[in-house]
C-alpha cells in the first residue's frame, strides 16, 4: 500500500534554533496533512496541503507541497520549548482513512 | 463543545481477555475512525465507520479484532483473546464530512 516516509526520525536543536521535517512518497499524494502530538499526548491537525507547490504559513510554521506532489515539509522558525513533540505528515486516502509517516521527534534543548 | 472522548484512558487485561475501547465522537460528527499507536511509531489506520456501518476495515487485523459504532451509544473497538502484541495506544478520531480528523486522548492498553 501507499508508504508515506518521513525524515529524520529525531531532531535535536537548541531553543531558537530552526527546524524542519520532510515527508516523501514515491507516488503522487492527493493531498499530505500535518499532525502534531505533545509527549502523552494525541495528534493535533495542523494544516491540509491539496494543490502542487502550494506554501502554507501559521506564525512560525511554514509547510510546502512539492511540485510534483510527491513530497512536502514543514519548517518551524525560531523553535521554542512549546514545539516539543513529534510531527507527523498523513495523507487521507479515498475512503478517508489516513496514512501516517513515522513522525519526526523534536527535541529541544534549552 | 466537548472533543472526542475515549475510555478507559488505561487498561490493562491478562493474556487471553477482551479488550473494549470505547469512543464518543465530537457533537455532530457522524464519522469515526480507530487507529494504533505503537511505542515510537506512526499511527496505523484500523478501521472506519459511521453510524451502524463498516465504511473500510482495510486495516483491521482478521482475527481477534471488531468494530462497532451502534445508532445510539459510542462506537466500540473490541479485541478478544489479547496477547502481548497488541499492547499499544488505540485512538479514536471524528470528523463531520472529512478533511481534519479530530483525536480523542487515546486508551493506553497493556497486555501482561
Amino acid at each position: 500500500g501507499q508508504q508515506v516516509m518521513q525524515i529524520p526520525q529525531y531532531q535535536h536543536v537548541q531553543e531558537g534554533e530552526d527546524f524542519t521535517t520532510y515527508c516523501n512518497s514515491s507516488t503522487t499524494l492527493s493531498n499530505i496533512q500535518w499532525y502534531k502530538q505533545r509527549p502523552g499526548g494525541h495528534p493535533v491537525f495542523l494544516i491540509q496541503l491539496v494543490k502542487s507547490g502550494e506554501v502554507k504559513k501559521q506564525k512560525r510554521l511554514t509547510f510546502q507541497f512539492g511540485e510534483a506532489k510527491k513530497n512536502s515539509s514543514l519548517h518551524i522558525t525560531a523553535t521554542q520549548t512549546t514545539d516539543v513533540g513529534t510531527y507527523f505528515c498523513a495523507e487521507r486516502g479515498g475512503a478517508d482513512g489516513l496514512t501516517f509517516g513515522k513522525g519526526t521527534h523534536l527535541i529541544i534543548q534549552p | 463543545n466537548a472533543g472526542v472522548m475515549q475510555n478507559p484512558r488505561h487498561l490493562v487485561r491478562r493474556r487471553g481477555q477482551e479488550a473494549r475501547l470505547r469512543c464518543s465522537p465530537m457533537k455532530g460528527h457522524s464519522h469515526v475512525y480507530w487507529y494504533r499507536q505503537l511505542p515510537e511509531e506512526g499511527l496505523k489506520f484500523m478501521v472506519y465507520l459511521q453510524k451502524e456501518n463498516i465504511i473500510d476495515e482495510s486495516g483491521m487485523p482478521k482475527e481477534r479484532f471488531s468494530a462497532e459504532f451502534p445508532k445510539e451509544g459510542p462506537s466500540i473497538l473490541r479485541i478478544q483473546q489479547v496477547v502481548r502484541g497488541d499492547s499499544a495506544a488505540y485512538f479514536c478520531a471524528s470528523s463531520p464530512v472529512g478533511v481534519e480528523q479530530y483525536f480523542g486522548p487515546g486508551t493506553r492498553l497493556t497486555v501482561t
